[in-house]
C-alpha cells in the first residue's frame, strides 16, 4: 500500500526566493512513481513533475525540480523563483505496483508574499 | 480546449435527492477516475475504469454511488439519496497510459443541504 505525508499545512515564501516543499511516502514496492500537482483557487489539478522510482537523476520542468532521495523515501519539490502565481495549494501523489490509481497526500498551502 | 471537461459545475441539492455528474475526458485517454476531495484534504480514489470496464472501486464508494462509463467515452457519477457527508468536491482525471500522470478536470462542488 502507498502512503504520502506532507508535513507542512501552510508555506509562506518572499516573491522571487526558492521554497521547497516536503512530501516523504511509505511503499513497499520496487517500482513506483512520484508525482507533483498544483491546485490553484478555481480548484482544477496541474500537473508539475514526475519521478520514477529507477529514474537516476532528479526531475527538472522548468522552475520545479525534485529533490528525490530514494533511501529516505524523500520527493520534496523544489520551486525557484517564486511567482504570486505560484500561490495555490500542491499535493505530493504516487503510483505503486499494482495501484491503478494515485495516492495523495494531504497537501500545502503555498502563499507568495510580495 | 481538449481537457478533461466536467459537468455541472457547482451542484447544490437537498438531502435524499440523487445527483448525476458526467465527465468527458480527453478523448485518446483510455483510463479515467474519480476522486473525492473534501475541503483541506487531498483527493480520495473512488473508482477506475479502463475504457468500458470499471476495474476498480474504492471502499469509500458505498451502495449509494455507482459510476458508468458506456462506450468507454465519457463516464458519469450518480449518487442515490444525497447525505450531507456527500458535500464535496468530485474530480475527475483521465490519463494515456498506466503509470503515467493524470490529468484532472475542474471538478463538480456538491452541496448537500
Amino acid at each position: 500500500a502507498q502512503k504520502i505525508t506532507q508535513t507542512q499545512p501552510g508555506m509562506f515564501v518572499q516573491e522571487k526566493e526558492a521554497v521547497t516543499l516536503d512530501c516523504t511516502y511509505d511503499t513497499s514496492d520496487q517500482s513506483y512513481g512520484l508525482f507533483w500537482y498544483k491546485q490553484p483557487s478555481s480548484g482544477e489539478m496541474i500537473f508539475l513533475i514526475y519521478q520514477g522510482s529507477y529514474d537516476e537523476q532528479n526531475a527538472t520542468e522548468g522552475r520545479y525540480s525534485l529533490n528525490f532521495q530514494k533511501a529516505r523515501k524523500s520527493a520534496n519539490l523544489v520551486i525557484s523563483a517564486s511567482q504570486l502565481g505560484d500561490s495555490a495549494m500542491y499535493f505530493c501523489a504516487s503510483w505503486g505496483t499494482g495501484r491503478r490509481a494515485l495516492t495523495f497526500g494531504s497537501g500545502t498551502r503555498l502563499q507568495v508574499q510580495p | 480546449d481538449t481537457g478533461v471537461s466536467q459537468n455541472p459545475r457547482h451542484k447544490i441539492t437537498k438531502r435524499g435527492q440523487n445527483v448525476t455528474f458526467r465527465c468527458d475526458p480527453i478523448s485518446e485517454h483510455n483510463r479515467l477516475y474519480w476522486y473525492r476531495q473534501t475541503l483541506g484534504q487531498g483527493p480520495e480514489f473512488l473508482t477506475y475504469f479502463q475504457n468500458e470496464a470499471q476495474l476498480e472501486k474504492s471502499r469509500l464508494l458505498s451502495d449509494r454511488f455507482s459510476a458508468e462509463r458506456p462506450k468507454g467515452s465519457f463516464s458519469t457519477l450518480e449518487i442515490q439519496r444525497t447525505e450531507q457527508g456527500d458535500s464535496a468536491m468530485y474530480l475527475c482525471a483521465s490519463s494515456p497510459g498506466l503509470y503515467t500522470e493524470a490529468f484532472f478536470g475542474q471538478g463538480t462542488r456538491l452541496t448537500v443541504v
